[in-house]
């Protein structure tokens, strides 16, 4: 199974700021993926992370509030834009495995105030 | 829009008994996950069902898949207190090696002595 790491593990940030997430793979991986799992709530799909191209956007999720990078096949970043309270979630970078299994990062806990 | 609905989302059990968690799905998909989350904890996968008729066996947990049905089931028996956590199904929604996943609300499992 891969080896997900994520930077920060949790942040409390202030209204109006913005955050970049890391997520670091231990090994070459063609997709990657950022979810947002809000308070008490289940796990949504935000975007999928292209390397060598624009990420992929859900419906209701766009660029401009959550730019993606992915420079190589090992590492994504996700930030999040002017941060409001809305924003408070614990987010979530996933990567597909070679047998079909998706694996998820540890996740990183944002505070928003 | 695919949507995926599991039930119970809560879920109270005494040790020793049996029970099922359903896990319907709306749209054709040709892979069904089981995750379990602790609180505070990222996502664990516990079972990928590619195929109609696929069961899975771990421990005290079954998972089943039914594509006909569009039905997943989570199979627990003789709960001991350590399987308490919440348990999500999901559902590709793209098939293929496409990766994107969506979720169920969660059901959320209390095992009590």
């Amino acid at each position: 199974s891969a080896v997900i790491s994520q930077k920060p593990s949790r942040d409390i940030c202030q209204r109006g700021t913005s955050l970049t997430i890391q997520c670091q793979v231990d090994s070459q991986v063609t997709m990657m993926f950022w979810y947002r799992q809000q308070p008490g709530q289940s796990l949504t799909l935000i975007a999928t992370a292209n390397q060598g191209s624009e990420a992929t956007y859900e419906s209701g999720f766009v660029i401009d509030k959550f730019p993606i990078s992915r420079p190589n096949l090992t590492f994504s970043t996700l930030t999040v834009s002017n941060l409001s309270p809305e924003d408070s979630s614990i987010y979530l970078c996933s990567v597909e495995g070679l047998v079909i299994e998706q694996f998820f990062g540890p996740g990183t806990r944002l505070t928003v105030l | 829009e695919l949507k995926v609905e599991q039930n119970p989302l809560f879920l109270s059990m005494q040790e020793g008994k049996n029970y099922t968690i359903y896990c319907n799905y709306s749209t054709t998909s040709d892979r069904l996950y089981w995750y379990r989350q602790d609180p505070g904890k990222s996502l664990e996968s516990l079972f990928v069902l590619l195929s109609n008729g696929a069961v899975k066996q771990e421990g005290r947990l079954m998972a089943s898949l039914d594509t006909k049905a569009r039905l997943s089931t989570l199979h627990i028996t003789a709960a001991v207190h350590d399987l308490s956590a919440t348990y999500f199904c999901a559902v590709d929604i793209y098939g293929g090696s496409q990766g994107n996943l969506i979720f169920g609300k969660g059901t959320k499992l209390s095992v009590k002595p």
